[in-house]
């Protein structure tokens, strides 16, 4: 079975320093990656996904995560954090023969401090 | 273009009592889904609509908790009756159903059982 590991419940960083959210799953077979960004009170936004080719990916607001195979990792990470970052980031997988069905991990709540 | 549209946002009521949310998808998006978000966990599936046709209900509490997609369109979400541990946030996605089932989430309506 699927499942996904975000260790860190709550990481907080002070602005313009750089920040990694951990993100680790657990598959038997090839998987899409994403990782979604909920703000107070809002639903749950698509930050950025892998489904295939580079194993880098960006979203347009300066965070990137790396796609790692033989760690199987999917850490989401940005150089310089802004205080609008402030909000609740989930990792999910879902299987590429049964993408429907995404897996959540239990979230890491990034708090930027000015 | 609209996104997912969840009413009431919070709702606040004593056990035993029923419950009823509601889901208006994006429009043309055929694939529907509730989700169960715990405090301090990640969304889980209860329940996911090809059109009007429950596909996959096997999360579903099906000795309280109900669901309709009259017409393939809106969907609502019942609980009867509610008990404490059913408090969380009931989110509500939907998808166009394309390859790599990008999920868009409405707000969430926030159960509070007393």
């Amino acid at each position: 079975a699927q499942s996904v590991t975000q260790l860190d419940s709550q990481v907080p960083v002070f602005e313009e320093a750089p920040v990694e959210l951990r993100c680790n799953y657990s598959s038997s077979v090839s998987v899409y990656l994403f990782w979604y960004v909920q703000y107070p009170n809002q639903g749950l936004q698509l930050l950025l996904k892998y489904l295939s080719g580079s194993t880098l990916v960006e979203s347009i607001n300066g965070f990137e995560a790396e796609f790692n195979k033989s760690q199987t990792s999917f850490h989401l990470r940005k150089p310089s954090v802004h205080i609008s970052d402030t909000a609740e980031y989930f990792c999910a997988v879902s299987e590429m023969d049964s993408s429907y069905k995404l897996i959540f991990g239990s979230g890491t709540r990034l708090l930027v401090r000015p | 273009e609209a996104g997912v549209v969840q009413s009431p946002r919070y709702k606040i009521i004593e056990k035993k009592q029923p419950v009823a949310f509601w889901c208006n998808p994006i429009s043309g998006h055929n694939t529907l889904y509730w989700y169960l978000q715990n405090l301090g966990q990640g969304p889980e599936l209860l329940i996911r609509y090809e059109n009007e046709e429950a596909v996959d209900d096997s999360q579903l509490p099906k000795d309280r908790f109900s669901a309709e997609r009259l017409k393939g369109v809106d969907s609502t979400l019942k609980i009867q009756p509610a008990e404490l541990g059913d408090s969380a946030v009931y989110l509500c996605a939907s998808s166009s159903g394309s390859s790599y089932n990008e999920q868009f989430f409405g707000p969430g309506t926030r159960l509070t059982v007393l």
